[in-house]
């Protein structure tokens, strides 16, 4: 069955540096998101990607965050200086229409020093 | 403000009985509703959905019960296993919503005892 694949599983970084979460949504998938999940906390939605722009982003996906799919494959957030607050795992996940069930990568858990 | 929240953070039960997980929303427009079950170091696991033109629908041994009038959703597991041992998010999407985004409730740890 397709998987959506995230790279790296974990990243440690010194805060104020950039970042770069990798995804590889499923093949055939049109719509593209990422969700964080602090530890012991619910999933938040992050940002919604479609048509090589942004559909929709939250309150947390602020002038430090931003979205790429640099190809035909892959799907990227980029946290430009990172904070301690930013420690959290972060998911990303597709579907190929926005009212289907949205499949979930493995996550990376991102570590700010 | 918009929620989806659950009633029990933690739910015990004995290998082979059946589960009952349970959230409430507070979002009267929201129209689609997903379970999501989470084991440790994974990413969320799409279990069953349901649209707001429904009251219940069947998988393999869960079943999700709709009740917008009181805005309340569950999810039922039948013969529970011990790898049903997860976390169970329910998660809800506004009808006005055309990006897809995805609001989840805190969270049941669902713990099945051998």
């Amino acid at each position: 069955e397709p998987e959506v694949t995230q790279t790296p599983s974990h990243q440690v970084t010194q805060m104020g540096q950039e970042v770069i979460l990798r995804c590889v949504p499923i093949s055939n998938h049109l719509y593209f998101y990422w969700y964080r999940q602090i530890l012991g906390q619910k999933v938040e939605f992050l940002v919604s990607f479609y048509n090589n722009e942004i559909s929709e982003k939250s309150e947390i996906f602020d002038d430090q965050f931003s979205v790429e799919r640099p190809d035909g494959s892959n799907f990227t957030l980029k946290i430009r200086s990172t904070k301690l607050e930013d420690s959290a795992m972060y998911f990303c996940a597709s579907n190929r229409y926005s009212n289907q069930p949205q499949h979930f990568g493995d996550g990376t858990r991102l570590s700010i020093l | 403000g918009e929620s989806v929240g659950l009633h029990l953070p933690t739910l015990s039960v004995q290998e082979g009985d059946n589960s009952i997980i349970n959230c409430a929303y507070s979002n009267s427009a929201s129209d689609y509703f997903i379970w999501y079950k989470q084991e440790s170091g994974k990413g969320p696991q799409f279990i069953i959905d349901i649209r707001s033109n429904m009251d219940k629908r069947q998988g393999q041994r869960v079943t999700v019960l709709l009740n917008k009038t009181v805005k309340h959703l569950s999810l039922q597991i039948a013969a529970t296993q011990p790898g049903d041992s997860a976390v169970y998010f329910c998660a809800e999407a506004p009808i006005y919503n055309q990006g897809g985004k995805l609001i989840f409730g805190q969270g049941t740890e669902l713990s099945v005892k051998p």
